[in-house]
């Protein structure tokens, strides 16, 4: 089984913190994703990346950036965190680009 | 842009029911997902119909596709409570690579 790791759950910040989200697969896929989730808007892709040191903006990047050293691991981070970026951040991953996308449990992030 | 709707977005049903969950996108496409997420949980892939005409069943689920008309459905038959959840049609545009455009979610309630 495919399994996608994110290092929080829940997560408290303050506006204008650094914040770094870490997302970890274990079935040597390509391709990882980054999303948010809010009620009302589905979920709006953030910034991917398709291979190691490779990304690409998403729907919704402002205000975020990636970080993809390892193939296995894909951190998203916060440069200074805003009230309007709390949110539940959910990572994916897909073996090839256009397979089935596997998620992570979500961290949901406070930011106040 | 790729845009994605569902209908209805709130759906309570008596166990026992059949009903249909409709999912509209608004340009080419010949690959559609449909996930489910319990409440507090992250997304789990239901079925992949990747081509005109596909049909997928798994037990009370139906999913089907029609790329002329840009719809897919999601049949419940004789709905149990277990069935009660958040199911999310996804879109893969024939020329966005790995991106999802995800449609805004159905919750469905069962009822006993």
């Amino acid at each position: 089984d495919v399994k996608v790791t994110q290092s929080s759950r829940y997560l408290v910040k303050r506006t204008g913190e650094k914040v770094f989200l870490e997302c970890v697969q274990d079935m040597d896929h390509e391709n990882m994703f980054w999303y948010r989730q809010d009620p009302g808007l589905g979920l709006r892709l953030i910034y991917f990346s398709y291979d190691v040191k490779m990304k690409e903006k998403g729907d919704i990047p402002e205000g975020y950036s990636v970080s993809r050293e390892k193939k296995e691991r894909f951190s998203l981070i916060l440069e200074s965190a805003s009230t309007n970026q709390t949110s539940m951040y959910l990572c994916a991953s897909s073996l090839l680009s256009r397979d089935t996308q596997y998620f992570g449990p979500g961290t949901r992030l406070t930011v106040l | 842009e790729l845009k994605v709707e569902q209908n209805p977005l709130f759906l309570s049903m008596q166990e026992g029911k059949n009903y249909t969950i409709y999912c509209n996108y608004s340009t080419t496409s010949d690959r559609l997902y449909w996930y489910r997420q319990d409440p507090g949980k992250s997304l789990e892939s239901l079925f992949v119909l990747l081509s005109n005409g596909a049909v997928k069943q798994e037990g009370r689920l139906m999913a089907s596709l029609d790329t002329k008309a840009r719809l897919s459905t999601l049949h419940i038959t004789a709905a149990v409570h277990d069935l009660s959840a958040t199911y999310f049609c996804a879109v893969d545009g024939e020329t966005s690579g790995s991106r999802l455009t995800f449609g805004e979610g159905t919750q469905l309630t069962v009822n006993p």
